[in-house]
């Protein structure tokens, strides 16, 4: 079975602009997070949303904005960019009605802002 | 909100050997608890987990003990193999929480293990 999937897998953004990175959770898997990881460092929660509705959000600005759609894909986009931006973005999904546990990771997307 | 502490940052063992990470949590509503395996260039990999109503849990050469009391919790990796090389993450989480936690996973600093042949 296919695992999480992600794209695309490296971006290279100038300040300022806007992305949008997608997620393809786990077949049967109803919720969708994301996660920020700077090198070096763990991942760092973003959003979760649990059958097309955000259920959790970390600390993170407004610039950051997320969607799931109805097959349970998921975007999270980012406006205004910053070079604090720079990470590895990672989408996990879990078939355990969004309570945390069992999440699976995809690969990431690569984000660099210059 | 909840602080994970890991420790070791960097550990280096031989072949064959064992290899203990252990971490600590802040928030004693916490009751699930994750272990990530992280390769270069890749997600993390979910390798064990536990959740607060027991004490250890093993799979194969993974293990991972939990102490409710004293909030920390450890993986114990034994007959270490150069490709148990990796970046290992703990992580705790209060599984069913409400509000803005919902589906949280809070992570550790990480571990970098490197097994040599």
């Amino acid at each position: 079975d296919a695992g999480v999937t992600q794209s695309p897998t490296h971006l290279i953004k100038t300040r300022g602009q806007h992305v949008t990175l997608r997620c393809s959770p786990i077949s049967g898997h109803k919720s969708v997070s994301w996660y920020q990881q700077v090198l070096g460092q763990g991942p760092q929660f973003i959003f979760q949303y649990y059958e097309k509705e955000e259920r959790g959000r970390g600390n993170f600005p407004d610039r950051f904005s997320a969607r799931q759609f109805p097959n349970y894909s998921s975007e999270l986009n980012v406006n205004a960019l910053l070079l604090g931006d720079s990470a590895l973005y990672l989408c996990a999904s879990s078939g355990r009605s969004g309570t945390g546990r069992e999440q699976y990771f995809g690969p990431g997307t690569r984000l660099t802002v210059t | 909100g909840e602080n994970v502490e890991q420790h070791p940052s960097t550990l280096s063992v031989q072949e064959g050997d064992s290899a203990v990470i252990k971490c600590t949590y802040s928030d004693s509503a916490s009751n699930y608890f994750p272990w990530y395996k992280q390769e270069l260039g890749k997600g993390p990999q979910l390798i064990i987990d536990i959740r607060s109503n027991v004490g250890e849990k093993k799979d194969q050469r993974i293990a991972v003990t939990l102490n409710k009391t004293a909030k920390h919790f450890s993986l114990h990796i034994t007959e270490t193999q150069p490709e148990d090389s990796a970046v290992y993450f703990c992580a705790a989480t209060q599984a069913n929480a409400g509000g803005t936690s919902y589906g949280k996973l809070t992570f550790g600093q990480g571990t970098i293990l490197t097994v040599h042949p």
